[in-house]
């Protein structure tokens, strides 16, 4: 099974200031295809999580454009280019390369 | 509009059965693959398993084989989870998913059905 690991566990930002998210997956999740199945959510507090960034660097739909995902092979990062008070939240990673699909344990971002 | 409609929390003792559904609106729902989540209280996602509506097969994680059954029902557009016998540390946050085309990420999400389980 493929193990992902995010870093850091907890983020306090201050609002406008950039912030960054680290992903690293236990293989590599490119697939022969030419993709990379790595997805960024965010779980906004007493929320269901939300897809922001598929195949590691797409945004999906409606997702602002200050967020951005970057990264290939086993090395993943999120980053954010001037965070807002309504990007408090758990931020996970999640390798949909090969069943079992598998999250980071996720990063808590939350405002100083 | 594209919703995932689940059913309601629901308070059960260890040993009893249940199953819990999600009910899919404005789509195609045979085409797209529908996947469950595990979030136990205070703690991160587990990917539980998914269906494929069109034919019912499912893929479980090694974690959750035997724990529980996943199925569906394309004639009401529903998936369901179950379980035969519940435990206390089965209680938690259920979410089901949906898989956008070309497995490009969750990209419809349930609200989530709370499960508690008192021992």
């Amino acid at each position: 099974d493929i193990v992902m690991t995010q870093s850091p566990l907890s983020l306090p930002v201050t609002p406008g200031e950039p912030a960054s998210i680290s992903c690293r997956s236990s293989q590599s999740l490119l697939h022969s295809n030419g993709h990379t199945y790595l997805n960024w959510y965010l779980q906004k507090p007493g929320q269901s999580p939300q897809l922001l960034i598929y195949m590691g660097s797409n945004r999906a739909s409606g997702v602002p454009d200050r967020f951005s995902g970057s990264g290939s092979g086993t090395d993943f990062t999120l980053k954010i280019n001037r965070v807002e008070a309504e990007d408090v939240g758990v931020y996970y990673c999640m390798q949909a390369l090969q069943t079992p699909y598998s999250f980071g344990l996720g990063t808590i971002l939350d405002i100083k | 509009e594209v919703q995932l409609v689940q059913s309601g929390a629901e308070v059960k003792k260890s040993g009893e059965s249940l199953k819990i559904s999600c009910q899919g609106f404005g789509y195609r729902f045979n085409s797209y693959w529908i996947a469950w989540v595990r979030q136990m209280p205070g703690k991160g996602l587990e990917w539980m398993g998914i269906v494929w509506p069109a034919d019912s097969s499912v893929t479980y994680s090694p974690s959750f084989q035997g724990q529980v059954t996943i199925s569906v029902d394309k004639s009401i557009n529903t998936a369901y989870l179950q379980w035969s016998s519940l435990r206390a540390s089965d209680s938690g946050m259920y979410y089901c998913a949906r898989l956008s085309g070309g497995n490009w990420g969750f990209d419809y999400w349930g609200r989530g059905t709370l499960v508690t389980v008192s021992s």
